[in-house]
């Protein structure tokens, strides 16, 4: 099982950015899948849940900036952040597995940084 | 929302000392209750899941007990791979929430 993510870098408040997760070895479509970010120097703040009947399930501080989303085709999961604030600035990491009470699988993360 | 606290913040122990951290939920979560483990620059590795069930590979002298409110990770015997910090996390019911962390270091 291998979860790759990538789309993070350099952006400013107010900006938009796409964060991808491909699979291997592992189906995004028929496992529940999350994205997990960490603030540097912080602890583990969950963000996003998406099951595979498509129902998604947002933290309250990104509810209505971010979405999640998969194309089962491409077997990769997506998050998209509008509206970036400073305190969005963490690592983010896409997980997942086979239960949606626990996350199996983590990727290696890709770092968002929003500053002017 | 659930607020998850652990203790203690950290811990100082050394090779062979048994060593246990308290993670409590500010309402019951059931057993929907996971461990996790995270090295300085990797991504967090699960360790139990639903309170007390071991992911296969983590070695037997990690366990975790407990159920509702409080819950407790222990490692009988610690090793040098273990010097890390653990985290709790709920998923009784959304949002998803994760305890602060236990950083496990060398005394």
């Amino acid at each position: 099982v291998q979860l790759v993510e990538t789309g993070g870098g350099l952006i400013q408040p107010g900006g938009s950015l796409r964060l991808s997760c491909a699979a291997s070895g592992f189906s995004v479509g028929g496992n529940y899948m999350n994205w997990v970010r960490q603030a540097p120097g912080r602890g583990l703040d969950w963000v996003s849940t998406i099951y595979g009947d498509g129902s998604s399930f947002y933290s309250d501080s990104v509810k209505g900036r971010f979405a999640v989303s998969r194309d089962d085709s491409k077997n990769t999961l997506f998050l998209e952040m509008n509206s970036l604030r400073v305190e969005d600035t963490a690592i983010y990491y896409c997980a997942g597995g086979s239960s949606w009470s626990h996350f199996d699988n983590w990727g290696q993360g890709t770092p968002v940084t929003v500053s002017s | 929302d659930i607020q998850m606290t652990q203790s203690p913040s950290s811990v100082s122990a050394s090779v062979g000392d048994r060593v246990s951290i308290t993670c409590r939920a500010s309402e019951g979560v059931s057993n929907y209750l996971a461990w996790y483990q995270q090295k300085p620059g990797k991504a967090p590795q699960l360790l139990i899941y639903l309170a007390s069930t071991l992911k296969s590979g983590v070695p037997s002298r990690i366990s975790g007990s407990g159920s509702g409110t409080e819950f407790t990770l222990t490692i009988s015997s610690l090793q040098p791979e273990d010097f890390a910090t653990y985290y709790c996390q709920q998923a009784y019911s959304f949002p998803f929430t994760f305890g602060p962390g236990t950083k496990v270091d060398v005394k």
